[in-house]
């Protein structure tokens, strides 16, 4: 069984579109992040959740909004679709408290914005 | 403002070479340095980390090398096969509390066979 997953694996829409990528871990981790990957391969933190709370929210545009229904699943929605948010868009999860720099990512969803 | 330092961007080695990357990290409060391997079209993983009470941590053909007081580490991975081409990011995060860690720009390794 896959430890972290992400669907789905490729995304291509429209400029303006809305879109949703899911995310599930089955570590029984409390914490769950999304990362961007740019093309350059740079790993940028967007959302920290800790037990279905943000904890953590670095400068993303509000058209991003993550929504987690349980700690086990952890979603981005994106509204209004922009040329830039073309990335690889990583979950990951870990357990929060002494093990929580341990992160173990999914395998990634490649959003293209055309 | 960039925490932790990666270098170099890129890096290309015969088989059987010694890899090397560099990182240096700013925030003292830093106390766990994880190195994290990519293969294409797959997430990162965790690869290998250290705690700053030592200096070197080996396992296999991978080796940290820490430096607390120039705020500097690094990977070195020996005998280098072409199955280890992979990027290669260095982290630095604090144990316990919200912290989460902060990723260094990566390292694209390339090993000749």
């Amino acid at each position: 069984d896959t430890a972290v997953s992400q669907t789905p694996k490729y995304l291509v829409t429209q400029m303006g579109n809305d879109k949703s990528i899911k995310c599930e871990q089955n570590l029984g981790h409390d914490t769950m992040y999304w990362y961007k990957q740019d093309s350059k391969k740079f790993l940028k933190i967007m959302f920290s959740y800790n037990n279905k709370e943000l904890i953590i929210n670095e400068t993303v545009p509000n058209r991003f909004s993550p929504k987690s229904p349980d700690k086990a699943h952890l979603n981005l929605h994106i509204n209004s679709l922009e040329l830039g948010d073309s990335a690889v868009y990583f979950c990951a999860s870990s357990r929060h408290g002494a093990d929580n720099e341990k992160l173990f990512f999914g395998s990634g969803t490649q959003l293209s914005v055309l | 403002q960039q925490q932790v330092k990666q270098s170099p961007q890129s890096l290309i080695v015969q088989k059987g070479g010694i890899s090397i990357i560099n990182c240096a990290y700013e925030n003292t409060a830093f106390d766990y340095f994880p190195w994290y391997q990519q293969f294409p079209g797959k997430g990162p993983a965790l690869l290998i980390a250290i705690r700053p009470d030592v200096s070197e941590k080996k396992e296999g053909r991978f080796t940290i090398s820490f430096n607390k007081s120039a705020k500097q580490f690094s990977l070195h991975i020996m005998d280098s096969q072409p199955g280890d081409s992979a990027t290669y990011f260095c982290a630095a995060a604090r144990v316990g509390g919200s912290y989460i860690p902060t990723f260094g720009r990566g390292t694209s390794l390339i090993v000749h066979p």
